[in-house]
């Protein structure tokens, strides 16, 4: 296992909220991402960071936006939280180049009612 | 953009059994990586084969790769009820330092 952590593993909220989705490895990799990921399909890249002060938008639009501070700690805010925002995020870190091994955390599965 | 895919989409065997999944993909490649996701969690990283190598094991595991077909295999011998999970094979994209996964196929390993 990894040493890549996600808070929370479960959250429930209602619409128009704010969210902040916390991912922090201990591992020092300069390489961080975010993932959204419907049951039992694909994931998605929604954003990047190379590292600190360096962020991306992924391939699949999101309202969500990320920061990085921090190597250690990567971020993920809704500003007002939708039910189409309802799925599976995944935060994954990297130390390869040339698109190697990521290791990702356990997740977080938000439902937005 | 979706660069690989897996086939079969979804595989049910008995324990003991040998499971091989598939993944095909779309332009040029440096290396090729097996993820195991389990129900509800994270993806754990399993393989990676490069594009100068044409087979690699690690365990029970056994990945092949076509450069030339543009395919991917992943052998699971002597399967355990353990191995029930979703499998996504992973591929650079165009040489970033991004991956594109694979749909994923689901393994339902019997006991």
């Amino acid at each position: 296992e990894a040493d890549i952590y996600q808070t929370p593993r479960y959250l429930v909220i209602g619409t128009g909220k704010k969210i902040t989705l916390e991912c922090s490895q201990t591992m020092g990799h300069d390489k961080m991402y975010w993932y959204q990921q419907d049951p039992g399909m694909e994931l998605h890249l929604i954003h990047y960071s190379y590292g600190v002060n360096s962020t991306e938008k992924g391939d699949l639009s999101s309202e969500s936006t990320v920061s990085r501070i921090r190597t250690e700690h990567f971020p993920l805010t809704l500003e007002s939280a939708r039910p189409s925002h309802t799925s599976q995020y995944l935060c994954a870190s990297s130390d390869y180049p040339g698109g190697e091994t990521q290791y990702f955390g356990p997740g977080t599965r938000l439902l937005v009612l | 953009s979706q660069q690989g895919e897996e086939d079969p989409q979804a595989l049910s065997i008995q324990e003991g059994e040998n499971a091989t999944m598939n993944c095909s993909y779309k332009t040029s490649i440096n290396n090729l990586q097996w993820y195991r996701q389990n129900s509800g969690r994270g993806l754990v990283h399993l393989i990676l084969i490069r594009s100068n190598e044409r087979e690699k094991h690690s365990g029970r595991l056994r990945v092949t790769l076509d450069t030339s077909k543009k395919s991917s295999s992943l052998l699971i011998t002597a399967s355990r009820a353990a191995d029930t999970a979703s499998y996504f094979c992973a591929t650079p994209q165009g040489g970033s330092e991004k991956l594109v996964f694979g749909k994923g196929m689901k393994l339902t390993v019997n006991p």
